[in-house]
């Protein structure tokens, strides 16, 4: 069981805007940055924000974030096929002194 | 363009030792403000971190390892590894190193940099 809770699974059309959800608690996303990766299927995780909302250089200004209080939200506009992944959520837990993750939510684009 | 990769054993024998290196290629694991961490995850499953490991040399390791896992380096060769003792059929796991950028480990970011991940199976 993930500290980080995100939902299992989003659904979109092509075109369209989703969002993912990622809740935590004070000691976590609430004291800390939060990162969004991507993960294609069969491949290593890839970072697209972090610091709560700054995208890594080259990640397209369709990807976006926000944190407020105890949750994060990734958004993504214009969805493209090659946008179904697995997106998870990571930031440091101030009590237990490690980096948590979320267990991740499968995007398919309808 | 730095580049990292996964190397090691692919079947380990339960309660034995899981042992894997990561090679970094296009820059110095000695580079300031830089950890170099370890991540796995088991098959279907979310992300785990394991520890990371700071250009000084210092360590630190998620507390649900409790004492199974050492990181190390080699700045000589450029990697750094990783070890699980007393491993288990729960331990089965890709396994990813990552680069960490920052100076505080809470203030940091996991992961500008990953490895392509390598699959280690425990089974007899």
């Amino acid at each position: 069981q993930s500290v980080l809770t995100q939902p299992p699974s989003v659904s979109a059309a092509p075109g369209q805007k989703v969002t993912i959800s990622c809740s935590g608690s004070n000691s976590n996303i609430g004291d800390n940055y939060v990162s969004w990766y991507q993960q294609l299927p069969g491949t290593a995780p890839k970072l697209l924000i972090y610091e709560n909302n700054k995208r890594l250089s080259g990640i397209p200004d369709r990807f976006s974030a926000s944190k407020s209080g105890t949750s994060a939200t990734l958004g993504i506009t214009g969805l493209q096929t090659g946008d179904e992944a697995d997106y998870s959520c990571g930031t440091w837990d101030s009590s237990l002194s490690a980096v948590v993750f979320g267990g991740g939510t499968k995007l398919t684009v309808l | 363009q730095l580049q990292l990769q996964e190397s090691g054993p692919g079947l380990v024998k339960p309660s034995e030792t899981l042992s894997l290196t990561c090679t970094v290629s296009g820059g110095s694991i000695s580079s300031s403000s830089y950890y170099w961490a370890w991540i796995r995850q088991p098959p279907g499953k979310g992300l785990e971190w394991i520890g990371s490991m700071y250009y000084s040399g210092s360590t630190s390791y998620n507390p649900s390892f409790r004492s199974r896992v050492t990181i190390s380096a080699d700045t000589s060769k450029n990697v750094f590894s990783l070890k699980v003792n007393s491993v288990t059929a729960g331990d089965t796991a890709v396994y990813y190193c990552a680069r960490q950028v920052g100076g505080l480990l809470r203030w940091s970011t996991l992961g500008d940099y990953w490895g392509q991940g390598a699959l280690v199976t425990v089974s007899s």
